[in-house]
């Protein structure tokens, strides 16, 4: 079992729809969660983390966190072209190691 | 602040040279952190220090690979000799390890070609 699962994709919504991106751990210990952007060519760029369960928002994207199910999501409203790109979700165990999932690709369809 | 600065931003070398990648992290972060991304492999952490020393290398491929960091301003990663499946883009990161929630800062990444 991978220690951060993320379904390859590509996921693939119209534009103006809510994109769900979802992502599960298996170390229960984890405390920190990010989800990175990264598109074709460029660097991962950090849009969100979450550390207590619950949701957080930050402008059109939400983070969910439920730690008692090890699973963490990024949804994105009124989804734009823009938005396409691979979404990437990490997780800090405490310390200094961050373990990346592999990626959700996401194409929104203008 | 100019964020994480990686140099060269591309690379073309033939088999069994040496290179040489740098990171320049962001001031006052204390932890760094090199990855290595491919489309088979996703991306990969290969070693990371912390207040300059050595934490974690266990992700280095081979002996042909190793990482300096000799202040809190540079970092290197070298690979001697290179070989056609080394060819990969390698992102340098720096976070900041403390009451933060370690958050990593990615810079632009070197693409290197192995030829």
């Amino acid at each position: 079992q991978k220690e951060v699962e993320q379904n390859s994709g590509p996921l693939s919504v119209p534009e103006g729809a809510i994109a769900s991106l979802n992502c599960t751990y298996s170390d229960r210990g984890s405390q920190s969660f990010f989800w990175y952007r990264q598109y074709s060519g460029k660097s991962p760029e950090l849009i969100m983390f979450i550390y207590s369960n619950g949701d957080k928002e930050d402008g059109r994207f939400t983070a969910q966190l439920n730690k008692a199910s090890q699973y963490v999501s990024l949804l994105i409203r009124d989804s734009q072209p823009s938005d396409s790109a691979t979404y990437l979700c990490a997780v800090n165990t405490g310390g200094f190691k961050t373990i990346f999932g592999a990626g959700t690709r996401l194409f929104v369809k203008a | 602040d100019a964020g994480v600065i990686q140099s060269p931003r591309h690379e073309v070398t033939e088999m069994g040279q040496e290179v040489t990648l740098r990171c320049k992290p962001i001031s006052g972060h204390n932890s760094l952190f090199w990855y290595r991304q491919t489309m088979m492999r996703g991306l990969e952490l290969l070693i990371y220090f912390n207040n300059n020393v050595p934490i974690d290398d266990s992700g280095m491929p081979e002996d042909r690979f190793s990482a300096k960091m000799p202040n809190a301003s540079f970092s290197t990663l070298k690979i001697q000799p290179s070989e056609p499946r080394d060819s990969a883009v390698y992102f340098c990161a720096s976070s900041y390890q403390g009451v933060s929630y370690n958050e990593q800062f990615f810079g632009p990444g070197t693409r290197l070609t192995v030829l």
